[in-house]
């Protein structure tokens, strides 16, 4: 039972470069989230699923695009990548709307 | 704008002395407060509080929710090096089980 799981832990891009983050969790949990964690912003919400097949937006979706094909994997698009999108990545995943929301170990990226 | 605001940023304190860890908060739909440490990865659960005035306690580590004043704190006793963590509350607040979270606080434990 590996819990939430992230690919990759690290990535550098250039500037309108893309790429795809993966996440997937082995709990059968409903919900899965996309954070973004900044020096002195906290954790914010880009992007959420409540069930497979499901996505809407968070808090900061500007840049970002999401896809819930399976029910075990979020995957968190950058189509063209901004120095802006320097940050850490977390998915997270819960069984309901109201349950504890469980962190994958995170990506870091760094967009040059 | 639902907002999370946590007290002190950071602290640092020697090692058996008891922290408590404030957390205030206004959001709209209040559904539950948690609490997450953050260490050098995934923050981890902690605490999950709903009702006013009932403490969660795990070890060392307790907490209680005041929801007529908005706040939560964080108490950890007999505080250890591996304590040194930044703690991160959150509201709930149901809409999708979004979770709003505060900037967190930076606790170092020395010896």
């Amino acid at each position: 039972n590996a819990g939430v799981t992230q690919t990759p832990k690290f990535r550098v891009l250039k500037t309108g470069q893309s790429m795809t983050l993966l996440c997937a969790q082995d709990m059968n949990h409903e919900y899965m989230y996309w954070y973004r964690q900044d020096p002195g912003m906290g954790l914010r919400l880009i992007h959420y699923s409540v069930g497979e097949g499901t996505t809407a937006k968070g808090e900061v979706p500007d840049g970002y695009n999401v896809s819930r094909l399976k029910k075990q994997n979020f995957l968190l698009g950058l189509e063209s990548a901004a120095p802006s999108q320097t940050s850490v990545y977390f998915c997270a995943s819960s069984r309901g709307r109201e349950e504890t929301q469980y962190f994958g170990p995170g990506t870091r990226l760094l967009v040059l | 704008e639902d907002k999370v605001v946590q007290s002190p940023l950071s602290l640092v304190v020697h090692e058996g002395d008891t922290v408590t860890l404030n957390c205030s908060y206004e959001v709209t739909n209040f559904r539950s407060l948690l609490w997450y440490k953050q260490e050098k990865k995934a923050p981890t659960f902690l605490f999950m509080l709903t009702s006013s005035g009932i403490e969660k306690k795990s070890g060392r580590l307790s907490s209680i929710l005041d929801k007529k004043e908005l706040f939560s704190i964080l108490n950890i006793t007999a505080t250890q090096t591996g304590d040194s963590a930044v703690y991160l509350c959150a509201v709930n607040t149901g809409t999708a089980s979004k979770l709003t979270f505060g900037t967190g606080t930076r606790l170092q434990v020395t010896l």
